[in-house]
Protein backbone atom coordinates (compact mmCIF):
# COMPACT_ATOMS: atom_id res chain seq x y z
CA UNK A 1 0.00 0.00 0.00
CA UNK A 2 1.18 3.39 -0.40
CA UNK A 3 2.90 5.06 2.37
CA UNK A 4 4.79 8.49 2.86
CA UNK A 5 8.44 8.86 2.46
CA UNK A 6 9.62 10.52 5.64
CA UNK A 7 13.14 11.09 6.63
CA UNK A 8 15.28 10.55 8.46
CA UNK A 9 14.77 6.90 9.88
CA UNK A 10 16.22 7.97 13.02
CA UNK A 11 18.26 10.45 14.61
CA UNK A 12 20.62 10.82 17.20
CA UNK A 13 21.23 14.24 18.85
CA UNK A 14 22.44 16.34 21.53
CA UNK A 15 20.32 18.15 24.30
CA UNK A 16 19.29 21.30 23.28
CA UNK A 17 20.19 21.08 19.83
CA UNK A 18 17.32 21.23 17.16
CA UNK A 19 15.85 18.69 15.19
CA UNK A 20 14.38 18.72 11.81
CA UNK A 21 12.13 15.69 9.81
CA UNK A 22 10.11 15.97 7.02
CA UNK A 23 7.54 13.46 4.73
CA UNK A 24 7.21 13.76 1.29
CA UNK A 25 4.38 11.92 -0.72
CA UNK A 26 3.82 11.70 -4.75
CA UNK A 27 0.16 13.03 -3.90
CA UNK A 28 -1.47 15.77 -2.88
CA UNK A 29 -2.52 16.57 0.91
CA UNK A 30 -5.24 18.36 2.14
CA UNK A 31 -4.33 17.83 5.66
CA UNK A 32 -0.89 16.78 7.37
CA UNK A 33 -1.02 15.54 10.60
CA UNK A 34 1.91 14.93 13.15
CA UNK A 35 1.88 12.78 16.01
CA UNK A 36 4.49 11.67 18.39
CA UNK A 37 4.40 7.93 19.72
CA UNK A 38 6.02 6.78 23.10
CA UNK A 39 6.86 3.11 23.74
CA UNK A 40 3.62 1.22 24.68
CA UNK A 41 1.50 4.34 24.26
CA UNK A 42 -0.46 5.07 21.12
CA UNK A 43 0.30 7.89 18.84
CA UNK A 44 -0.12 11.64 20.29
CA UNK A 45 -1.09 14.45 18.28
CA UNK A 46 1.13 17.36 18.27
CA UNK A 47 -0.03 19.31 15.49
CA UNK A 48 -2.40 19.92 12.53
CA UNK A 49 -2.03 21.38 9.09
CA UNK A 50 -4.78 22.12 6.37
CA UNK A 51 -3.47 24.98 4.11
CA UNK A 52 -0.46 24.99 1.83
CA UNK A 53 2.00 27.47 3.28
CA UNK A 54 0.98 26.99 6.83
CA UNK A 55 3.33 27.17 10.03
CA UNK A 56 1.86 25.92 13.07
CA UNK A 57 3.41 25.56 16.32
CA UNK A 58 2.77 23.91 19.70
CA UNK A 59 5.67 24.61 22.22
CA UNK A 60 9.14 23.83 20.95
CA UNK A 61 7.92 22.59 18.22
CA UNK A 62 6.85 23.77 14.56
CA UNK A 63 5.28 22.05 11.52
CA UNK A 64 4.92 23.29 7.90
CA UNK A 65 2.58 22.38 5.22
CA UNK A 66 4.94 22.28 2.01
CA UNK A 67 3.49 24.49 -0.36
CA UNK A 68 3.45 22.28 -3.33
CA UNK A 69 1.03 20.45 -0.75
CA UNK A 70 3.27 17.07 -1.02
CA UNK A 71 5.96 17.52 1.63
CA UNK A 72 5.70 18.85 5.25
CA UNK A 73 8.66 19.03 7.86
CA UNK A 74 8.09 19.44 11.67
CA UNK A 75 11.44 21.43 13.47
CA UNK A 76 11.70 20.70 17.03
CA UNK A 77 13.78 23.47 18.54
CA UNK A 78 16.07 23.18 21.88
CA UNK A 79 15.22 19.38 22.35
CA UNK A 80 15.20 17.94 25.71
CA UNK A 81 15.22 14.23 27.06
CA UNK A 82 11.61 13.62 26.98
CA UNK A 83 11.23 14.33 23.55
CA UNK A 84 12.81 11.26 22.90
CA UNK A 85 10.43 8.75 20.56
CA UNK A 86 8.95 8.27 17.47
CA UNK A 87 7.55 11.07 15.50
CA UNK A 88 5.01 10.10 12.55
CA UNK A 89 3.50 12.02 9.63
CA UNK A 90 -0.24 11.87 8.33
CA UNK A 91 -1.67 12.80 5.18
CA UNK A 92 -5.25 13.26 3.89
CA UNK A 93 -6.31 13.63 0.00
CA UNK A 94 -9.57 15.39 -0.64
CA UNK A 95 -12.62 13.24 -0.39
CA UNK A 96 -11.93 10.66 2.02
CA UNK A 97 -11.79 10.31 5.45
CA UNK A 98 -8.51 7.85 5.56
CA UNK A 99 -4.68 8.86 6.04
CA UNK A 100 -1.52 7.94 5.27
CA UNK A 101 1.07 7.49 7.52
CA UNK A 102 5.21 7.78 7.12
CA UNK A 103 7.13 4.87 8.77
CA UNK A 104 8.27 6.96 11.52
CA UNK A 105 11.31 8.61 12.68
CA UNK A 106 13.05 7.26 15.79
CA UNK A 107 14.12 10.17 17.90
CA UNK A 108 16.96 9.56 20.71
CA UNK A 109 18.56 12.55 22.83
CA UNK A 110 22.01 12.41 24.59
CA UNK A 111 21.97 14.26 27.80
CA UNK B 1 -13.06 12.68 29.09
CA UNK B 2 -11.35 9.56 28.51
CA UNK B 3 -10.94 9.84 24.57
CA UNK B 4 -10.54 6.64 22.67
CA UNK B 5 -10.10 3.54 25.45
CA UNK B 6 -9.62 -0.31 23.95
CA UNK B 7 -9.94 -3.26 25.72
CA UNK B 8 -8.24 -5.43 26.39
CA UNK B 9 -4.63 -3.87 26.62
CA UNK B 10 -2.60 -7.32 25.63
CA UNK B 11 -4.16 -10.93 24.28
CA UNK B 12 -2.44 -14.37 23.89
CA UNK B 13 -4.19 -16.28 21.46
CA UNK B 14 -3.66 -19.86 19.82
CA UNK B 15 -3.44 -20.33 16.17
CA UNK B 16 -7.63 -20.97 15.19
CA UNK B 17 -8.63 -19.18 17.81
CA UNK B 18 -11.26 -15.94 17.99
CA UNK B 19 -11.61 -12.52 19.66
CA UNK B 20 -13.12 -9.29 19.40
CA UNK B 21 -11.18 -6.12 20.08
CA UNK B 22 -13.17 -3.19 21.46
CA UNK B 23 -12.63 0.52 20.88
CA UNK B 24 -15.00 3.39 22.48
CA UNK B 25 -14.68 6.94 21.82
CA UNK B 26 -16.63 9.88 23.96
CA UNK B 27 -15.37 13.11 21.90
CA UNK B 28 -18.72 12.61 19.43
CA UNK B 29 -16.88 11.90 16.59
CA UNK B 30 -18.20 10.59 13.11
CA UNK B 31 -15.62 8.70 12.14
CA UNK B 32 -13.71 5.96 13.60
CA UNK B 33 -10.39 3.35 12.64
CA UNK B 34 -8.95 0.48 13.36
CA UNK B 35 -4.66 0.32 12.42
CA UNK B 36 -2.35 -2.62 13.17
CA UNK B 37 1.42 -1.20 13.79
CA UNK B 38 3.96 -3.99 12.85
CA UNK B 39 8.35 -2.83 13.48
CA UNK B 40 9.58 -0.88 10.35
CA UNK B 41 6.05 -0.44 8.50
CA UNK B 42 4.27 2.64 10.53
CA UNK B 43 0.35 2.12 10.91
CA UNK B 44 -1.86 0.36 8.43
CA UNK B 45 -5.62 0.75 8.25
CA UNK B 46 -7.29 -2.46 8.32
CA UNK B 47 -11.34 -1.02 8.52
CA UNK B 48 -12.69 2.19 9.04
CA UNK B 49 -16.18 3.36 9.13
CA UNK B 50 -16.82 6.94 8.17
CA UNK B 51 -20.16 7.38 9.93
CA UNK B 52 -22.44 5.27 12.30
CA UNK B 53 -23.63 2.33 9.91
CA UNK B 54 -20.92 2.11 7.64
CA UNK B 55 -17.94 0.57 7.38
CA UNK B 56 -15.52 -0.19 4.41
CA UNK B 57 -11.95 -1.93 4.29
CA UNK B 58 -8.61 -0.53 4.50
CA UNK B 59 -5.33 -1.36 3.32
CA UNK B 60 -5.23 -4.80 5.18
CA UNK B 61 -8.70 -5.96 5.49
CA UNK B 62 -7.73 -9.87 5.60
CA UNK B 63 -8.99 -12.04 8.03
CA UNK B 64 -10.48 -9.19 10.02
CA UNK B 65 -14.32 -8.28 10.32
CA UNK B 66 -15.55 -5.23 12.28
CA UNK B 67 -18.82 -3.70 13.36
CA UNK B 68 -19.97 0.19 14.07
CA UNK B 69 -22.25 -1.10 16.95
CA UNK B 70 -23.42 2.46 17.51
CA UNK B 71 -21.90 6.02 17.41
CA UNK B 72 -19.12 5.21 19.99
CA UNK B 73 -18.31 1.89 19.35
CA UNK B 74 -15.89 0.27 16.92
CA UNK B 75 -15.15 -3.45 17.01
CA UNK B 76 -12.29 -5.90 15.57
CA UNK B 77 -12.93 -9.04 15.69
CA UNK B 78 -10.65 -11.89 14.00
CA UNK B 79 -12.55 -14.99 13.74
CA UNK B 80 -9.21 -17.03 12.91
CA UNK B 81 -5.95 -15.93 14.27
CA UNK B 82 -2.77 -16.51 12.01
CA UNK B 83 0.66 -15.84 14.10
CA UNK B 84 0.73 -13.33 11.22
CA UNK B 85 -1.95 -11.14 13.21
CA UNK B 86 0.68 -10.91 15.87
CA UNK B 87 0.72 -7.09 16.06
CA UNK B 88 -0.10 -3.85 17.94
CA UNK B 89 -3.90 -2.66 17.21
CA UNK B 90 -4.85 1.01 17.63
CA UNK B 91 -7.95 2.60 17.50
CA UNK B 92 -8.78 6.18 16.20
CA UNK B 93 -11.48 8.58 15.60
CA UNK B 94 -12.35 11.91 14.51
CA UNK B 95 -14.41 14.64 13.68
CA UNK B 96 -14.82 14.13 9.79
CA UNK B 97 -17.63 16.53 8.00
CA UNK B 98 -16.61 19.41 10.19
CA UNK B 99 -13.34 21.81 9.37
CA UNK B 100 -11.01 19.51 11.87
CA UNK B 101 -9.82 16.05 10.41
CA UNK B 102 -7.97 15.46 13.47
CA UNK B 103 -7.32 11.66 14.43
CA UNK B 104 -6.53 10.80 18.01
CA UNK B 105 -6.02 7.55 19.07
CA UNK B 106 -6.64 4.95 21.96
CA UNK B 107 -3.52 3.25 23.93
CA UNK B 108 -3.52 0.05 21.74
CA UNK B 109 -4.33 -4.06 22.60
CA UNK B 110 -0.92 -5.85 21.97
CA UNK B 111 -1.85 -8.68 20.91
CA UNK B 112 0.35 -12.53 20.22
CA UNK B 113 -0.90 -15.23 18.34
CA UNK B 114 1.04 -18.67 18.76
Amino acid sequence: GQQLNQSPQSMFIQEGEDVSMNCTSSSIFNTWLWYKQEPGEGPVLLIALYKAGELTSNGRLTAQFGITRKDSFLNISASIPSDVGIYFCAGRTSGTYKYIFGTGTRLKVLA
Amino acid sequence: NAGVTQTPKFQVLKTGQSMTLQCAQDMNHNSMYWYRQDPGMGLRLIYYSASEGTTDKGEVPNGYNVSRLNKREFSLRLESAAPSQTSVYFCASSATGTASYEQYFGPGTRLTVT
